[in-house]
Protein backbone atom coordinates (compact mmCIF):
# COMPACT_ATOMS: atom_id res chain seq x y z
CA UNK A 1 0.00 0.00 0.00
CA UNK A 2 0.86 3.60 -0.09
CA UNK A 3 3.17 4.64 2.40
CA UNK A 4 4.76 7.69 3.88
CA UNK A 5 7.19 7.64 6.45
CA UNK A 6 9.07 10.19 8.58
CA UNK A 7 12.17 10.64 10.22
CA UNK A 8 12.84 10.81 12.97
CA UNK A 9 10.23 10.56 15.10
CA UNK A 10 11.56 12.53 17.91
CA UNK A 11 14.00 15.15 18.10
CA UNK A 12 15.61 17.95 21.23
CA UNK A 13 17.80 20.46 20.15
CA UNK A 14 18.84 23.37 22.11
CA UNK A 15 17.94 26.85 20.63
CA UNK A 16 19.87 27.35 17.56
CA UNK A 17 20.99 24.41 16.20
CA UNK A 18 20.18 23.12 12.79
CA UNK A 19 17.53 20.40 11.69
CA UNK A 20 17.34 18.01 8.96
CA UNK A 21 13.74 16.17 8.97
CA UNK A 22 13.27 13.40 6.26
CA UNK A 23 9.93 12.06 4.00
CA UNK A 24 9.78 9.39 2.06
CA UNK A 25 7.32 7.89 0.03
CA UNK A 26 6.60 5.16 -1.76
CA UNK A 27 5.13 6.16 -4.88
CA UNK A 28 4.90 8.68 -7.42
CA UNK A 29 3.43 11.87 -6.21
CA UNK A 30 1.54 14.71 -7.31
CA UNK A 31 1.45 17.14 -4.22
CA UNK A 32 3.72 17.21 -1.28
CA UNK A 33 3.36 19.65 1.61
CA UNK A 34 5.00 20.15 5.02
CA UNK A 35 2.73 21.37 8.04
CA UNK A 36 3.69 22.61 11.30
CA UNK A 37 1.68 21.65 14.20
CA UNK A 38 1.83 24.21 16.96
CA UNK A 39 1.47 23.17 20.62
CA UNK A 40 -2.15 24.46 20.99
CA UNK A 41 -2.81 22.58 17.53
CA UNK A 42 -3.33 24.65 14.57
CA UNK A 43 -2.34 23.46 11.31
CA UNK A 44 0.25 25.54 10.12
CA UNK A 45 1.40 25.56 5.86
CA UNK A 46 4.78 25.83 5.99
CA UNK A 47 5.38 24.44 2.17
CA UNK A 48 3.84 23.05 -1.24
CA UNK A 49 6.72 21.38 -2.91
CA UNK A 50 5.88 18.29 -5.24
CA UNK A 51 9.38 18.89 -6.57
CA UNK A 52 12.27 21.03 -6.20
CA UNK A 53 13.72 23.64 -3.49
CA UNK A 54 12.14 26.81 -2.17
CA UNK A 55 12.72 28.68 0.88
CA UNK A 56 10.96 31.17 3.58
CA UNK A 57 12.92 32.53 5.98
CA UNK A 58 15.00 29.76 8.25
CA UNK A 59 13.35 27.19 7.12
CA UNK A 60 13.68 25.60 3.37
CA UNK A 61 12.84 22.42 1.85
CA UNK A 62 13.49 19.75 -1.24
CA UNK A 63 12.08 17.68 -2.67
CA UNK A 64 13.44 14.71 -4.95
CA UNK A 65 10.26 13.42 -6.83
CA UNK A 66 12.76 10.31 -8.65
CA UNK A 67 13.93 9.67 -5.67
CA UNK A 68 11.09 9.23 -3.36
CA UNK A 69 11.76 11.87 -0.24
CA UNK A 70 11.62 15.41 0.45
CA UNK A 71 13.72 17.14 3.64
CA UNK A 72 12.72 19.88 5.84
CA UNK A 73 15.50 22.15 7.03
CA UNK A 74 15.27 24.42 10.20
CA UNK A 75 18.33 26.85 10.83
CA UNK A 76 18.90 28.70 13.62
CA UNK A 77 15.98 27.00 15.79
CA UNK A 78 13.96 29.08 18.20
CA UNK A 79 11.84 27.92 21.01
CA UNK A 80 8.34 28.96 18.74
CA UNK A 81 9.43 25.91 16.19
CA UNK A 82 8.91 23.91 18.63
CA UNK A 83 5.52 21.07 17.98
CA UNK A 84 5.33 18.53 15.28
CA UNK A 85 6.11 18.39 11.61
CA UNK A 86 4.05 16.72 9.43
CA UNK A 87 4.28 15.61 5.70
CA UNK A 88 1.49 14.43 3.54
CA UNK A 89 1.45 13.75 0.03
CA UNK A 90 -1.11 13.11 -2.26
CA UNK A 91 -0.76 9.96 -5.26
CA UNK A 92 -2.47 10.45 -8.93
CA UNK A 93 -4.03 6.54 -7.98
CA UNK A 94 -5.49 8.27 -4.21
CA UNK A 95 -7.66 10.56 -6.22
CA UNK A 96 -5.66 13.35 -5.04
CA UNK A 97 -6.21 13.33 -1.06
CA UNK A 98 -3.42 13.68 1.20
CA UNK A 99 -2.09 10.83 2.70
CA UNK A 100 -0.09 12.14 6.20
CA UNK A 101 3.11 10.82 7.83
CA UNK A 102 3.40 10.10 11.66
CA UNK A 103 5.10 13.56 12.19
CA UNK A 104 8.68 14.53 13.69
CA UNK A 105 8.00 16.00 17.45
CA UNK A 106 10.58 18.70 17.54
CA UNK A 107 11.17 20.42 20.90
CA UNK A 108 13.62 23.23 21.12
CA UNK A 109 14.93 23.72 24.39
CA UNK A 110 16.46 27.41 25.46
CA UNK B 1 -10.34 36.98 5.18
CA UNK B 2 -10.88 34.53 7.69
CA UNK B 3 -10.01 31.50 5.75
CA UNK B 4 -11.62 28.58 7.01
CA UNK B 5 -13.75 28.14 10.06
CA UNK B 6 -15.39 25.19 11.98
CA UNK B 7 -18.08 24.63 14.90
CA UNK B 8 -18.12 24.03 17.67
CA UNK B 9 -14.39 24.44 19.00
CA UNK B 10 -15.12 21.58 21.10
CA UNK B 11 -17.82 19.54 22.12
CA UNK B 12 -18.74 16.42 24.65
CA UNK B 13 -20.96 14.24 23.49
CA UNK B 14 -23.16 11.09 24.72
CA UNK B 15 -22.51 7.59 22.72
CA UNK B 16 -26.00 7.54 20.46
CA UNK B 17 -26.16 10.92 19.84
CA UNK B 18 -26.42 12.92 16.47
CA UNK B 19 -24.01 15.76 15.71
CA UNK B 20 -23.04 18.00 13.13
CA UNK B 21 -19.58 19.52 12.71
CA UNK B 22 -19.71 22.80 10.90
CA UNK B 23 -17.11 23.73 8.37
CA UNK B 24 -17.19 27.18 6.38
CA UNK B 25 -14.42 28.60 3.99
CA UNK B 26 -14.84 32.06 2.23
CA UNK B 27 -11.71 31.39 -0.45
CA UNK B 28 -14.04 30.17 -3.12
CA UNK B 29 -11.90 26.74 -3.31
CA UNK B 30 -13.74 23.82 -5.38
CA UNK B 31 -12.44 21.16 -3.24
CA UNK B 32 -13.18 20.53 0.79
CA UNK B 33 -12.01 17.93 3.03
CA UNK B 34 -12.59 16.34 6.73
CA UNK B 35 -9.93 14.85 8.18
CA UNK B 36 -9.85 13.05 12.07
CA UNK B 37 -6.45 12.97 14.32
CA UNK B 38 -6.43 10.85 16.90
CA UNK B 39 -3.65 11.36 19.35
CA UNK B 40 -0.21 11.29 18.44
CA UNK B 41 -1.04 10.31 15.14
CA UNK B 42 -0.80 11.89 11.68
CA UNK B 43 -4.76 12.85 10.07
CA UNK B 44 -6.47 10.67 8.21
CA UNK B 45 -9.17 11.39 5.28
CA UNK B 46 -13.14 10.90 6.33
CA UNK B 47 -15.02 12.81 3.13
CA UNK B 48 -14.15 14.97 0.66
CA UNK B 49 -15.83 17.05 -2.02
CA UNK B 50 -14.17 18.12 -5.49
CA UNK B 51 -16.83 20.62 -5.88
CA UNK B 52 -20.29 21.23 -4.82
CA UNK B 53 -22.87 18.97 -5.27
CA UNK B 54 -20.47 16.08 -5.57
CA UNK B 55 -19.13 13.92 -2.20
CA UNK B 56 -16.51 10.82 -1.96
CA UNK B 57 -15.19 8.58 0.80
CA UNK B 58 -11.97 8.85 2.59
CA UNK B 59 -9.96 6.23 4.10
CA UNK B 60 -12.32 5.90 7.34
CA UNK B 61 -15.55 7.02 6.22
CA UNK B 62 -17.68 4.48 8.74
CA UNK B 63 -20.62 6.08 10.63
CA UNK B 64 -20.20 9.49 9.01
CA UNK B 65 -22.01 11.42 6.19
CA UNK B 66 -21.50 14.64 4.56
CA UNK B 67 -23.48 17.05 1.87
CA UNK B 68 -22.05 19.89 -0.25
CA UNK B 69 -24.84 21.67 -0.87
CA UNK B 70 -22.77 25.11 -1.86
CA UNK B 71 -19.63 26.27 -2.25
CA UNK B 72 -18.67 27.37 1.01
CA UNK B 73 -20.57 24.79 3.71
CA UNK B 74 -19.30 21.47 4.40
CA UNK B 75 -21.18 20.18 7.30
CA UNK B 76 -19.75 16.45 9.15
CA UNK B 77 -22.66 14.20 10.81
CA UNK B 78 -21.90 11.60 13.17
CA UNK B 79 -25.41 10.10 13.04
CA UNK B 80 -24.86 8.08 16.54
CA UNK B 81 -21.96 8.67 17.89
CA UNK B 82 -19.39 6.00 19.47
CA UNK B 83 -16.64 6.23 21.92
CA UNK B 84 -13.94 5.77 18.99
CA UNK B 85 -14.92 8.69 17.23
CA UNK B 86 -13.21 10.55 19.94
CA UNK B 87 -11.01 12.70 18.33
CA UNK B 88 -9.88 16.39 16.57
CA UNK B 89 -11.11 16.68 13.23
CA UNK B 90 -10.17 18.99 11.25
CA UNK B 91 -11.70 20.63 7.67
CA UNK B 92 -9.49 21.65 4.78
CA UNK B 93 -9.89 23.19 1.54
CA UNK B 94 -7.88 23.62 -1.82
CA UNK B 95 -8.65 25.33 -4.88
CA UNK B 96 -8.62 22.62 -7.05
CA UNK B 97 -7.19 19.06 -7.10
CA UNK B 98 -4.98 17.19 -9.94
CA UNK B 99 -2.09 17.82 -11.66
CA UNK B 100 0.90 19.37 -9.74
CA UNK B 101 -0.64 23.23 -9.40
CA UNK B 102 -0.27 25.00 -6.48
CA UNK B 103 -3.74 25.01 -6.19
CA UNK B 104 -4.04 21.97 -4.99
CA UNK B 105 -2.45 23.40 -1.65
CA UNK B 106 -4.80 22.18 1.07
CA UNK B 107 -5.77 24.34 3.90
CA UNK B 108 -7.19 23.84 7.22
CA UNK B 109 -9.24 25.23 9.69
CA UNK B 110 -8.50 25.44 13.54
CA UNK B 111 -9.95 22.22 14.36
CA UNK B 112 -12.92 20.35 16.41
CA UNK B 113 -12.07 18.83 19.61
CA UNK B 114 -14.57 16.08 19.71
CA UNK B 115 -15.41 13.53 23.16
CA UNK B 116 -17.80 10.78 23.23
CA UNK B 117 -18.46 9.49 26.41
Amino acid sequence: GIQVEQSPPDLILQEGANSTLRCNFSDSVNNLQWFHQNPWGQLINLFYIPSGTKQNGRLSATTVATERYSLLYISSSQTTDSGVYFCAVSFPDSNYQLIWGAGTKLIIKP
Amino acid sequence: IAGITQAPTSQILAAGRRMTLRCTQDMRHNAMYWYRQDLGLGLRLIHYSNTAGTTGKGEVPDGYSVSRANTDDFPLTLASAVPSQTSVYFCASSDSVGGTSSYNEQFFGPGTRLTVL
